[in-house]
């Protein structure tokens, strides 16, 4: 089976603190994996994908085929990091399955 | 200005009418996308579109119905027969070469009373 699993439904930070929020899946073969966010009152957007490697807001996220794991990672949380966060994986139907979410809170 | 445009915002409706949410997209996107979101469960897929007048079943298509005519309208019916239609509606699109970078819409709030 296709799956994601992001296990924290919340996780609460204070500015400057590292995050990481998780993210493992289920997937035969090759895997395409995004992190996509949520900002209070806008629209769902992608922050990442781990084929671009890149970092987007100081966001990192490695692939980790050993682990099945695509975890996301800041060094140095800031407020306005603050947002729901949701881990996606294309499956071989071009569908996108999201995990279930993380709510991200960065107290000042 | 681009993106995909969802409407109504809001809508309330009394249980056993049927109920069609509206979406379209400029971007000239191949594919669209209806998801439900709730809390707790994120984001599953009700019905998506490839190609014009040609779609798929998602993961919690019962009770839900789509057309795709248009490239640029895909329009979601939800019927009586949808237990539990109260929730957050999401409509997105993407293009036929990068599949995995949707373009979301803001979004309808079905409430049935």
């Amino acid at each position: 089976a296709q799956r994601v699993t992001q296990p924290e439904k919340l996780l609460s930070v204070f500015k400057g603190a590292p995050v990481e929020l998780k993210c493992n899946y289920s997937y035969s073969g090759s895997p395409e994996l995004f992190w996509y966010v949520q900002y209070s009152r806008q629209r769902l957007q992608l922050l990442l994908r781990h084929i671009s490697r890149e970092s987007i807001k100081g966001f990192t996220a490695d692939l980790n085929k050993g682990e099945t794991s695509f975890h996301l990672k800041k060094p140095f949380a800031q407020e306005e990091d603050s947002a729901m966060y949701y881990c996606a994986l294309l499956s071989n139907t071009d569908k996108l399955i999201f995990g279930t979410g993380t709510r991200l809170q960065v107290f000042p | 200005d681009g993106g995909i445009t969802q409407s109504p915002k809001y809508l309330f409706r009394k249980e056993g009418q049927n109920v069609t949410l509206s979406c379209e997209q400029n971007l000239n996107h191949d594919a669209m996308y209806w998801y439900r979101q709730d809390p707790g469960q994120g984001l599953r897929l009700i019905y998506y579109s490839q190609i014009v007048n040609d779609f798929q079943k998602g993961d919690i298509a019962e009770g839900y119905s789509v057309s795709r005519e248009k490239k640029e309208s895909f329009p979601l019916t939800v019927t009586s027969a949808q237990k539990n239609p109260t929730a957050f509606y999401l409509c997105a699109s993407s293009s036929a070469r990068y599949t995995g970078e949707l373009f979301f819409g803001e979004g309808s709030r079905l409430t049935v009373l």
